[in-house]
């Protein structure tokens, strides 16, 4: 079984509406992270949790919301989704000695 | 400031040694990461460099230099699954972040 999984794999949905992505962990890792990824400007991260009780804004975080539901779960939030929200979203976790981070499989989110 | 510079593409031919480099200029560093990512897929770690000098993998190997503030992903004998992109990344020296270039596109040719 994969360490890292995220749900939805694929997701189209339309301007407006309310999205959420969520990723799973049993790599028994405190940090959690989530970035988005577009064509020619690389992986730019949204937001990051260091345990359940800590949440911070990443560089691109206006638009998006998260929740760490438990160590194992940290969920990311579009209230209202937009075209240019359109992009892959990688959720990663990653070992407190070296931050060395473990990505999952991505989800594909298209807004029309 | 944040700065990661690495050459958007590369090509290489079968069986070759590519050699693909990152500059950094960081507020501070903590380490630096190699990444590699095939098309849709997910980023998988390659290597971690945190003092200066070659680390070696198998077909890889990663070179770091503090003071140059430079680094280098070498690989060996290449192979046509190799063709991919190659992500440099520094370790934020709060801890915790990695602040990742835009990567490196290399494509390998038979």
């Amino acid at each position: 079984d994969a360490d890292v999984t995220q749900t939805p794999r694929n997701r189209i949905t339309k301007t407006g509406k309310r999205i959420m992505l969520e990723c799973s962990q049993t790599k028994g890792h405190d940090r959690m992270y989530w970035y988005r990824q577009d064509p020619g400007l690389g992986l730019r991260l949204i937001y990051y949790s260091f345990d359940v009780k800590d949440i911070n804004k990443g560089e691109i975080s206006d638009g998006y919301s998260v929740s760490r539901q438990a160590q194992a779960k940290f969920s990311l939030s579009l209230e209202s989704a937009i075209p240019n929200q359109t992009a892959l979203y990688f959720c990663a976790t990653s070992e407190t000695s070296t931050d060395t981070q473990y990505f999952g499989p991505g989800t594909r989110l298209t807004v029309l | 400031g944040q700065n990661i510079d690495q050459p958007t593409e590369m090509t290489a031919t079968e069986g070759a040694i590519v050699q693909i480099n990152c500059t950094y200029q960081t507020s501070g560093f903590n380490g630096l990461f190699w990444y590699q990512q095939h098309a849709g897929e997910a980023p998988t770690f390659l290597s971690y460099n945190v003092l200066d000098g070659l680390e070696e993998k198998g077909r890889f190997s990663s070179f770091l230099s503090r003071s140059k503030g430079y680094s280098y992903l070498l690989l060996k004998e290449l192979q046509m699954k190799d063709s991919a992109s190659y992500l440099c990344a520094v370790r934020d020296h709060q801890g915790g972040k990695l602040i990742f270039g835009q990567g490196t596109e290399l494509s390998v040719k038979p």
